[in-house]
């Protein structure tokens, strides 16, 4: 079943603006990560935080996680025409094994108008 | 880094025929491997864990006869789609986990996708 929940589903902005991304959950987790995708292609991994974490940074990345909200947010600044792509929130309960399986939000597909 | 690769990027069969991917870690041994479909526009469904050596475990709702799993080695994973009717088209994507370094907080790998469609 699918538990993280992003939005908004679709966000257009203009370049050298600010983006972000929320994604909500139901459960307890072991972490949360973030990956992108562009249109027809595979998922590349952007960042991962754990749940006894609060905030993470990765270059223009900002990503926070509040598990007491069971959501977290990804920032991505100074945006570029070449971030345009589908950002996807997933979380993992269990640790180790077969036990670490990725639950996909819907994703927030993210246009960056040059 | 570690890489995964899939096989065909992209399939076109007619309906009734069976269809293989395969799913490969180039560099590193994965004892689990995961297989996702994905909707256009949707997200990605966990459709089954491979495990090197046994039987694949299958989520609910996936008919384990109708997606047959194979991971006869450290570095393949292999979905076979049997008897494919165009509602199984779809864009199928398979993530592996290196073996020596598979822990509750590490990332999984995955392949860039296998876009099927039935006819």
């Amino acid at each position: 079943s699918q538990q993280g929940e992003e939005d908004p589903q679709a966000l257009s902005i203009q370049e050298g603006e600010n983006a972000t991304m929320n994604c909500s959950y139901k459960t307890s987790i072991n972490n949360l990560q973030w990956y992108r995708q562009n249109s027809g292609r595979g998922l590349v991994h952007l960042i991962l935080i754990r749940s006894n974490e609060r905030e993470k940074h990765s270059g223009r990345l900002r990503v926070t996680l509040d598990t007491s909200k069971k959501s977290s947010s990804l920032l991505i600044t100074a945006s570029r025409a070449a971030d345009t792509a589908s950002y996807f929130c997933a979380t993992v309960r269990g640790r180790g094994g077969s036990n670490y399986k990725l639950t996909f939000g819907k994703g927030t597909l993210l246009t960056v108008n040059p | 880094g570690a890489v995964v690769s899939q096989h065909p990027s992209w399939v076109i069969c007619k309906s009734g025929t069976s269809v293989k991917i395969e799913c490969r870690s180039l560099d590193f041994q994965a004892t689990t491997m995961f297989w996702y479909r994905q909707f256009p526009k949707q997200s990605l469904m966990l459709m089954a864990t491979s495990n090197e050596g046994s039987k694949a475990t299958y989520e609910q709702g996936v008919e384990k006869d109708k997606f047959l799993i194979n991971h006869a080695s450290l570095t393949l994973s292999t979905l076979t789609v049997t008897s494919a009717h165009p509602e199984d088209s779809s864009f199928y994507i398979c993530s592996a986990a290196d073996r020596g370094e598979f822990s509750g907080a590490n990332v999984l790998t995955f392949g860039a996708g296998s876009r099927l469609t039935v006819l």
